[in-house]
């Protein structure tokens, strides 16, 4: 248990389909992240808040829109995806001024499957 | 961010110390070496950073070469729960970032 979680753990989806799927963080931090591991790939970095303003999207298909409302909340809202963006979703949280300092702590995943 | 440069495999015994290697030739001064690892299809999970010195924590120790180009993560006793990918990460002071790489996937067998 790192503190971070998110739901749904599985999710099987169509292409017509509209999703979110939610990340909390129990932590106090106030930096969050969005990161994207297909199958035998790196992870990747998806997106960044910081004190609940976006400071990073790595061109990412405007069919994922990310909300951060609070600094213990973030959404990844999905529609019309496409069968290759099945993956694994992680999220994580940090404490931003900490900079290289602090570690990030991730939640358990979201496997994602697109039909 | 420097690159790492990682073995794809390592087996090690369990109850054995497992020593992984990591190459950071590049680094700066202002970059620390950071260590994570991902149990198959979880979350990675942190498990020790440093900048200079060598550290130990309940995990695991990190020893970092004197220039700095390299270290290596030790597992005291490694149980069959170590298996998993262990990312070997640099990471520049004033950034939040992590950049992955492919890591090195360690198997303990019994």
């Amino acid at each position: 248990e790192t503190g971070v979680t998110q739901t749904p753990r599985h999710l099987v989806m169509g292409m017509t389909n509209k999703k979110s799927l939610k990340c909390e963080q129990h932590l106090g931090h106030n930096a969050m992240y969005w990161y994207k591991q297909s199958a035998k790939k790196p992870l990747e970095l998806m997106f960044v808040y910081n004190f609940k303003e976006q400071t990073e999207n790595n061109s990412v298909p405007s069919r994922f829109s990310p909300e951060c409302p609070n600094s213990s909340h973030l959404f990844l809202h999905l529609h019309t995806l496409q069968p290759e963006d099945s993956a694994l979703y992680l999220c994580a949280s940090q404490q931003a001024s900490g900079g290289a300092r602090s570690e990030q702590f991730f939640g358990p995943g979201t496997r994602l499957t697109v039909l | 961010d420097a690159k790492t440069t990682q073995p794809p495999s390592m087996d090690c015994a369990e109850g054995r110390a497992a020593n992984l290697p990591c190459n950071h030739s590049t680094i700066s001064g202002n970059e620390y070496v950071y260590w994570y690892r991902q149990i198959h299809s979880q979350g990675p999970q942190y498990i020790i950073h440093g900048l200079k010195n060598n550290e130990t924590n309940e995990m695991a120790s990190l020893i970092i070469t004197e220039d700095r180009k390299s270290s290596t993560l030790i597992l005291p006793h490694a149980t069959l729960r170590d298996t998993a990918v262990y990312y070997c990460i640099v990471r520049t002071y004033n950034t939040d970032k992590l950049i992955f790489g492919t890591g090195t996937r360690l198997q303990v067998f019994p």
